[in-house]
């Protein structure tokens, strides 16, 4: 069957640390991913879309990057976290196309202070 | 104007009956619409998904599209208290990426 996996599930960091976030996917291959980002209280924005490895578009000029090294591996990351960089962290995948919804993994919730 | 609008919430009703959740979006050439519920603290769940005008239901779920006036609803019927969360809106293109609403929180109270 297919899963993906996210972690950390919650993460305190410094203003000025590095962060690195992980989503991996399960039984499928070449699938399209995503990381959203979530502010208290707010819809889901988007952050990066991979199609496939190594293949990333970003979607937002922010402090954050992403990777994709491997097909089912999605890395998120940044070399210096602000204090605006906290929210809800959400990895997604679709697993029927892109035409279809989004699966999610069960996101890592990022304070920033 | 957002891309994708929904009602501001927050909605209650009593159990058993009909909630009714709203969208709106800008973008006439989206092809897909989502309806996804997320429970406080949790990640977003796809409950229903639509692509053409009219009626789709599932269970006590409907979704209503009308592409002419950019309008996208969900009606839960038997409202039930473990329906309680946020209802997220989202509309996608033929490129894969979505757009979401900021969403609308629904209360059933026993």
């Amino acid at each position: 069957s297919q899963t993906i996996h996210q972690w950390p599930a919650t993460l305190v960091q410094p203003v000025g640390s590095p962060l690195s976030l992980e989503c991996t996917v399960e039984g499928t291959s070449n699938p399209n991913l995503y990381w959203y980002r979530q502010a208290a209280g707010r819809g889901l924005q988007l952050l990066f879309y991979s199609v496939g490895i190594g293949q990333i578009s970003s979607e937002v000029p922010q402090n954050l990057s992403a990777s994709r090294p491997q097909d089912r591996q999605f890395i998120l990351s940044s070399k210096k976290l602000l204090l605006s960089d906290s929210g809800f962290y959400l990895c997604a995948w679709q697993d029927r196309g892109p035409n279809y919804g989004y699966t999610f993994g069960s996101g890592t919730r990022l304070t920033v202070v | 104007q957002k891309e994708v609008e929904q009602n501001s919430g927050p909605l209650s009703v009593p159990e058993g009956a009909i909630a009714s959740l709203n969208c709106t979006y800008s973008d006439r050439v989206s092809q897909s619409f989502f309806w996804y519920r997320q429970y406080s603290g949790k990640s977003p769940e796809l409950i229903m998904s639509i692509y053409s005008n009219g009626d789709k239901e599932d269970g006590r779920f409907t979704a209503q599209l009308n592409k002419a006036s950019q309008y996208v609803s969900l009606l839960i019927r038997d409202s039930q208290p473990s329906d309680s969360a946020t209802y997220l809106c989202a509309v996608g293109t033929n490129a894969g990426k979505s757009t979401f609403g900021d969403g609308t929180t629904l209360t059933v109270k026993p």
